[in-house]
């Protein structure tokens, strides 16, 4: 068990529609990452936040957004859902000192999403 | 070009073997980290070892180990006495501190199969 939570672990859905995943980081964790792995894509980075602020921006898509609550805790929403969209979301999460390499990213169990 | 490349799709070694699982990295970053993490049919990502870029050690975690190469540009994982429980996916990943890109690139991955 890595400590970082996601919930739900399975989501279907219909295209059009909007979903949240959420996620909750290792206890003294500041930095929360969200991934998307993909049969066609592989593992790909999306989005990152830093207590609060969005730190980094990979491939995401602006119909997908994110947000860093107080509580440390991160959502990620997708909308306009397309059938390309079904995937393994993932959210990892670190330490997020800069500077330290040994930063390692925990992940958590991700979120099946499936959009029908 | 592709920053994380893993070659071999798929790996197949007995029980009890040794295998080394190929990772070759591309970065002008002279401050990197490279991760290996191991994901089973269950689906989460698990971090296995660490090693950064002026680690002049290669890392060892239990039975894993990392054979770095620094002139090479290469990461590779070797696994010792292996086990029916390391079939599984393997992600080499690269971080790059340079850049502050803080999110972790992933190479394609590797499947082994543990053979009794």
């Amino acid at each position: 068990d890595s400590g970082v939570t996601q919930t739900p672990k399975h989501l279907i859905t219909a295209t059009g529609q909007r979903v949240t995943l959420r996620c909750s980081p290792r206890s003294g964790d500041l930095s929360v990452y969200w991934y998307q792995q993909s049969l066609d894509q592989g593992l790909q980075f999306l989005i990152q936040y830093y207590n609060g602020e969005e730190r980094a921006k990979g491939n995401i898509l602006e119909r997908f957004s994110a947000q860093q609550f107080p509580d440390l805790h991160s959502e990620l929403n997708l909308s306009s859902l397309e059938l390309g969209d079904s995937a393994l979301y993932f959210c990892a999460s670190s330490i997020g000192t800069s500077g330290r390499l040994t930063d390692t990213q925990y992940f958590g169990p991700g979120t099946r999403l499936t959009v029908l | 070009a592709q920053k994380i490349t893993q070659t071999q799709p798929g790996m197949f070694v007995q029980e009890k073997e040794a295998v080394t699982l190929d990772c070759t990295y591309d970065t002008s970053d002279q401050s990197y980290g490279l991760f290996w993490y191991k994901q089973p049919s269950s689906g989460e990502m698990i971090f296995l070892i660490y090693q950064g870029s002026y680690d002049e050690q290669n890392a060892t975690e239990g039975r894993y180990s990392l054979n770095f190469q620094k002139a090479r540009k290469s990461a590779n994982l070797v696994i010792s006495a292996s086990q029916l429980g390391d079939s599984a996916m393997y992600f080499c990943a690269m971080r790059e501190e340079d850049t502050g890109r803080r999110a972790l690139t992933f190479g394609s991955g590797t499947r082994l199969q543990v053979q009794p």
